[in-house]
C-alpha cells in the first residue's frame, strides 16, 4: 500500500506570512495532485504535477514535485484569510486512476 | 469541467437505519466514486461505480453495508445501510477530470446517533 504523509498536520499563522506544507512517500508517482477543501464542501483541485522538478505557480501558491517524484511541496506567500482550508495531496501511480491521499493539512489563516 | 450536485448535505440518522446518498453530475461519465472522510483521516475509497455492472467495492468495505446504484452516466447513489455510530463521517462522491484530478461533490455529512 503507498502511503503518503503530509505534514505538519496543523498549522495556524497570521495573515501574511509565508508556509510550506509538505507531502511525502516512499513510492514514485506518475503524477501528484494537490486539493483545497473548505468545511462544507467536497475538495477542490488545485494542480497536478507530472514531471519530476516540475514547478507550478498558482497566484501565490508555488507547488513543486521532487525529482525523484516521490515528494512534493505546496508553498504559499503571503497567506491571506481565504487560503484557510483543509490541503490534501494525492498521488497516482502506473496505470491506476484511483489516487492514494494523504491526511491532509488544516491550515488557518487569522486577520 | 464536471459539476455533482451531491444531497443531501447532512442528516443525523437513528442508528439501524438507511441513509441514501445521492450524486448527479452534468456530464456523462464512465466511472464514479464513492469516498468517506472520517476525522483526522485521508479520504478512503469506498467503491467504484461502472454503469451497467456492479460495482467494485475495496478491501472492508461489502455491498451489503454499502449498496451502489448506477442507473445512467450522470447519475450514482450510494446507501448506508443498518447504521451504526461508527458510520458517522463524510461521504463524498467524484469523478475523474484531466490532467489527472478529481472533482468532488460537495459531501454528506453523516451523523449517526
Amino acid at each position: 500500500t503507498q502511503l503518503l504523509e503530509q505534514s505538519p498536520q496543523f498549522l495556524s499563522i497570521q495573515e501574511g506570512e509565508n508556509l510550506t506544507v509538505y507531502c511525502n512517500s516512499s513510492s514514485v508517482f506518475s503524477s501528484l495532485q494537490w486539493y483545497r477543501q473548505e468545511p462544507g464542501e467536497g475538495p477542490v483541485l488545485l494542480v497536478t504535477v507530472v514531471t519530476g522538478g516540475e514547478v507550478k505557480k498558482l497566484k501565490r501558491l508555488t507547488f513543486q514535485f521532487g525529482d525523484a517524484r516521490k515528494d512534493s511541496s505546496l508553498h504559499i506567500t503571503a497567506a491571506q484569510p481565504g487560503d484557510t482550508g483543509l490541503y490534501l495531496c494525492a498521488g497516482s501511480s502506473g496505470g491506476s486512476y484511483i489516487p492514494t491521499f494523504g491526511r491532509g493539512t488544516s491550515l488557518i489563516v487569522h486577520p | 469541467s464536471a459539476v455533482i450536485s451531491q444531497k443531501p448535505s447532512r442528516d443525523i440518522c437513528q442508528r439501524g437505519t438507511s441513509l441514501t446518498i445521492q450524486c448527479q453530475v452534468d456530464s456523462q461519465v464512465t466511472m464514479m466514486f464513492w469516498y468517506r472522510q472520517q476525522p483526522g483521516q485521508s479520504l478512503t475509497l469506498i467503491a467504484t461505480a461502472n454503469q451497467g455492472s456492479e460495482a467494485t467495492y475495496e478491501s472492508g468495505f461489502v455491498i451489503d453495508k454499502f449498496p451502489i446504484s448506477r442507473p445512467n452516466l450522470t447519475f450514482s447513489t450510494l446507501t448506508v445501510s443498518n447504521m451504526s455510530p461508527e458510520d458517522s463521517s463524510i461521504y463524498l462522491c467524484s469523478v475523474t477530470v484531466p490532467p489527472p484530478g478529481y472533482t468532488f461533490g460537495s459531501g454528506t455529512r453523516l451523523t449517526v446517533v
